[in-house]
């Protein structure tokens, strides 16, 4: 199975910060990856798909970039909406994996 | 626009069998995988399997193999999840996925299996 690490597991920030959480896969996975933003009590909701393709109606503060192992998910400045945990996943081969997720919590 | 409904909580002993379902619309629902992906209470998400509608072919994650079945109807568009004698160890949130130009995610169904 491909090993997904996501760095930090957690981190605090202000409103207005520059976020970034990383991804990093045990194997290459081309640009298979997909990142998710989870709400406590919500279904997650898709971010990024394809490593750095914003999913339609997500707001320009989220980005992806990366390709083979590393991958960074970059919010540009955080609002109190975007409080949550954030997952990346592979989807180049199976099983399909999610790193165990980064919390996001306010300062 | 691509949705997908899954059924109700579900409250169930252990040893009972159980089928959770979601059911695709606004997309071609035999031409896409649907994942199915489980969370525990206060963990992380956990890839299940997937299943291809179309010809049903079903891939499951090592982890769960043996465990669950994967099935699908295509002419209700709708897929399963299925144990066949539940542990309390499946207590969780199944969520189902479908990948269409990015993914989308059904609401969840909470399974508590509880004596």
């Amino acid at each position: 199975d491909i090993q997904m690490t996501q760095s930090p597991s957690s981190l605090s920030a202000s409103v207005g910060d520059r976020v970034t959480i990383a991804c990093r896969a045990s194997q290459g996975i081309n640009n298979f990856l997909a990142w998710f933003q989870q709400k406590p009590g919500q279904a997650p909701k898709t971010l990024i798909h394809a490593a750095s393709n914003l999913q339609s109606g997500v707001p320009s503060k989220f980005s992806g970039s990366g390709s083979g192992t590393d991958f960074i998910l970059t919010i540009s400045s955080l609002q109190p909406e975007d409080f949550a945990t954030y997952y990346c996943q592979q989807y180049y081969s199976y099983p399909w994996t999610f790193g165990q997720g980064t919390k996001v919590e306010i300062k | 626009e691509v949705q997908l409904v899954q059924s109700g909580a579900e409250l169930k002993k252990p040893g009972e069998s159980l089928k959770i379902s979601c059911q695709g619309s606004g997309y071609s629902f035999t031409n896409y995988w649907i994942a199915w992906v489980r969370q525990m209470p206060g963990k992380g998400l956990e890839w299940m399997g997937i299943i291809y509608p179309s010809n049903s072919k079903a891939t499951y994650s090592p982890s769960f193999q043996g465990q669950v079945t994967i099935s699908a109807d295509k002419s209700i568009s709708t897929a399963y999840l299925q144990w066949s004698s539940l542990k309390a160890s499946d207590t969780a949130i199944y969520y189902c996925a479908v990948k269409v130009a990015g993914t989308f995610w059904g609401q969840g169904t909470l399974v508590t299996v509880s004596s």
